[in-house]
């Protein structure tokens, strides 16, 4: 079936660094989401993609989407204590009404003040 | 204020008990979902809906039993035979899959614990 794979599963970073993690999916996506969880919190969403290397900044967050839809990147700059959680990508193929977002495993990010 | 509610926040239950979790959504959303988050852990899927009076078995369905009367409600009841049912439950709602967004709105979830 189909999978989505994130990498790192954790990132530690001082305060101050950068931080990126990747998402790769086995087959083509219709599109792809990225989503906070704070510590302790829910998943919020972040951020939508759609378009073949699409890519989209919120502040010091820049997320990308492959020419091949098959991954994506988050990219934070100059991490912050504020950007603790884990950040989840989630990708549907939309082969079918029924299909589903499908969730990567996550990756944890601290941040060392 | 739209959103999504889930209740109670924490749950406690002796093993062998069904319990049922309340998810309620005042988005108009039609799709609704049930995952599990394990401590360190992704979200697994449980079950979905994607209109009244119909679901689909997700991942891990298992163990669980679920029910869609209104739109609005989605309750999931954790069954005995679940083994592991400790957990964070989440809830999420969604327009349907084609209306050009796959957002999903999640509840603040409940923590079973399970003696």
């Amino acid at each position: 079936g189909q999978q989505v794979m994130q990498i790192p599963q954790y990132q530690h970073v001082q305060e101050g660094e950068d931080f990126t993690t990747y998402c790769n999916s086995s087959t083509t996506l219709s599109n792809i989401q990225w989503y906070k969880q704070r510590p302790g919190g829910h998943p919020v969403f972040l951020i939508q993609l759609v378009k073949s290397g699409e890519v989209k900044k919120q502040k010091r967050l820049t997320f990308q989407f492959g020419e091949a839809k098959k991954n994506s990147s988050l990219h934070i700059t100059a991490t912050q204590t504020t950007d603790v959680g884990t950040y989840f990508c989630a990708g549907n193929l939309r082969r079918t009404s029924y299909d589903k977002v499908i969730f990567g495993p996550g990756t944890s990010l601290s941040v060392i003040p | 204020d739209g959103g999504i509610t889930q209740s109670p926040k924490y749950l406690f239950r002796k093993e062998g008990q069904n319990v049922t979790l309340s998810c309620e959504q005042n988005l108009n959303h039609d799709a609704m979902y049930w995952y599990r988050q394990d401590p360190g852990q992704g979200l697994r899927l449980i079950y979905y809906s994607q209109i009244v009076n119909d679901f689909q078995k997700g991942d891990i369905a298992e163990g669980y039993s679920v029910s869609r009367e209104k739109k609005e409600s989605f309750p999931l009841t954790v069954t005995s035979a679940q083994k592991n049912p400790t957990a964070f439950y989440l809830c999420a709602s969604s327009l349907l899959p084609g209306l050009g967004t796959d957002t999903q709105y999640f509840g603040p979830g409940t923590r079973l614990t399970v003696l």
